[in-house]
């Protein structure tokens, strides 16, 4: 059984950058049809997608926060890890990391196994 | 980006009512969606992908249909533990998003 499971810091403050790790248990994070990706949940609110990987290095991150995510892989670990620049306070949100399911190069994935969430809070 | 609209944003019913959630895309997106439960202060679950497709371990009592721009999510009976958040979200695209959520409450 896969299993996920966020890790960082749960302050950050403003101007600065979150980090955070998804440590994945119960099956290679290089094996299968499967990309690795990072989605927020800022209280009392929807799923927003930050970004998604492949551990072929390739990367896809939401045009709205492009300019600030960067997502990488250690495959050694079997981690990936999301770094998000420039912190405000509208950063505040449950983080969760996901696995994706691709069913054809024509599509993305779908998430069938998430992490429980981590809460970082944005502020001084 | 394709929008995904969901409706209604909130839904009461009681146990054993069938329940119908609908989403909406702002363009074709084939049967690529996937529907899935939330609850508080727990991850989402998957429940349905490729429109219809039941997810290993889910109930039968969900389905899925649709294709293109609209789809729906039904709960043939409505059971205790069906009371949640459930989101669309389409992966057609590049960019992949999510609905704005139903909230499926008790009666």
């Amino acid at each position: 059984q896969v299993q996920l499971q966020e890790s960082g810091p749960g302050l950050v403050k403003p101007s600065q950058t979150l980090s955070l790790t998804c440590t994945v248990s119960g099956g290679s994070i290089t094996s299968g049809s499967y990309s690795w990706s990072w989605i927020r949940q800022p209280a009392g609110k929807g799923l927003e997608l930050i970004g998604r990987m492949y551990t072929s290095g390739s990367t896809n991150y939401n045009p709205s926060l492009k300019s600030r995510v960067t997502m990488s892989v250690d495959t050694s670990k079997n981690q990936f890890s999301l770094k998000l620049s420039s912190v405000t306070a509208a950063d505040t949100a449950v983080y969760y990391c996901a696995r994706g399911r691709i069913y054809t190069a024509a599509a993305g994935p779908a998430f069938d196994y998430w992490g429980p969430g981590t809460l970082v809070i944005v502020s001084s | 980006d394709i929008q995904m609209t969901q409706s209604p944003s909130t839904l009461s019913a009681s146990v054993g009512d069938r329940v119908t959630i609908t989403c909406r895309a702002s363009q074709s997106i084939s049967s690529w969606l996937a529907w899935y439960q939330q609850k508080p202060g727990k991850a989402p679950k998957i429940l349905i992908y490729k429109a219809s497709s039941l997810e290993s371990g889910v109930p039968s009592r969900f389905s899925g249909s649709g294709s293109g721009t609209e789809f729906t999510l039904t709960i043939s009976s409505l059971q205790p533990d069906d009371f949640a958040t459930y989101y669309c979200q389409q992966y057609n695209s590049y960019s992949l998003t999510f609905g704005g959520g139903t909230k499926v409450e008790i009666k």
